[in-house]
């Protein structure tokens, strides 16, 4: 069965710090790994996408991993801001599916403090 | 580009009612696809329509159906509403089938927040 597991559940740090979320899958066939920020009451947003051969993928403040061998990606956010506060989900891609071939994360939760 | 569109953006209902939620993707893209989310379960898929057909659909029960007009558009409808359905209905479009080998990205509206009570 694919999943993906993504940690901390939630993670609250202090504004101007750096911080690194986690995703671990098992998808197979991969084809592609994306991170989303979703504020509270509003629909996620996309940050990076990454394919099989790519290992790191940045969006500003945002710089996405991908080890493919290790099935681990991780989502660094540098020099956080308030609007950082957010839920950030994880989406795995199975090759060749439609829609059901996505298989989400239940997200980190993350508050920045000022 | 007008991003894509969900109405209503709340919504009260009481058990056994039924509701009809709306979404209008993003101009030129043909995929629209469906997702609940919940605090404990996150983003679970429903079902996804393409060129006004149903291409893909989630484990969720009959009284949970759709459809895709052919604008794009695309409605979802819940019948005999329970306690348990209370949560934000997502709607994201795609210029193609989501989940393939593309590098697409899928855009989500807002959502429509519904409550049973």
């Amino acid at each position: 069965k694919n999943q993906v597991e993504q940690s901390p559940q939630s993670l609250i740090i202090l504004e101007g710090k750096n911080c690194t979320l986690q995703c671990n899958y098992t998808v197979s066939p991969f084809s592609n790994l994306r991170w989303y920020k979703q504020d509270t009451g509003r629909g996620p947003v996309s940050l990076t996408i990454m394919t099989f051969s790519e290992n790191t993928k940045s969006n500003g403040r945002y710089t996405a991993t991908l080890d493919a061998d290790t099935k681990q990606s991780s989502l660094h956010i540098t020099a956080s801001q308030l609007s950082d506060s957010a839920s950030y989900i994880c989406v795995v891609s199975a090759k060749g599916g439609g829609a059901d071939g996505l298989t989400f994360g239940k997200g980190t939760h993350l508050i920045i403090q000022p | 580009k007008a991003g894509v569109t969900q109405t209503p953006r709340y919504l009260i209902k009481t058990r056994g009612q039924q509701v009809t939620l709306s979404c209008s993707p993003i101009s030129g893209h043909r995929s629209v696809s469906w997702y609940q989310q919940t605090p404990g379960q996150g983003l679970q898929f429903l079902f996804e329509y393409f060129s006004e057909t149903q291409r893909n659909k989630g484990n969720f029960p009959g009284r949970f159906s759709g459809r895709q007009f052919s604008n794009s558009r695309s409605e979802m409808n819940v019948s005999t509403l329970e306690l348990g359905d209370s949560a934000l209905y997502l709607c994201a479009s795609f210029i193609g089938l989501a989940g393939g080998t593309g590098t697409d990205t899928q855009y989500f509206g807002p959502g429509t927040r519904l409550t049973v009570l």
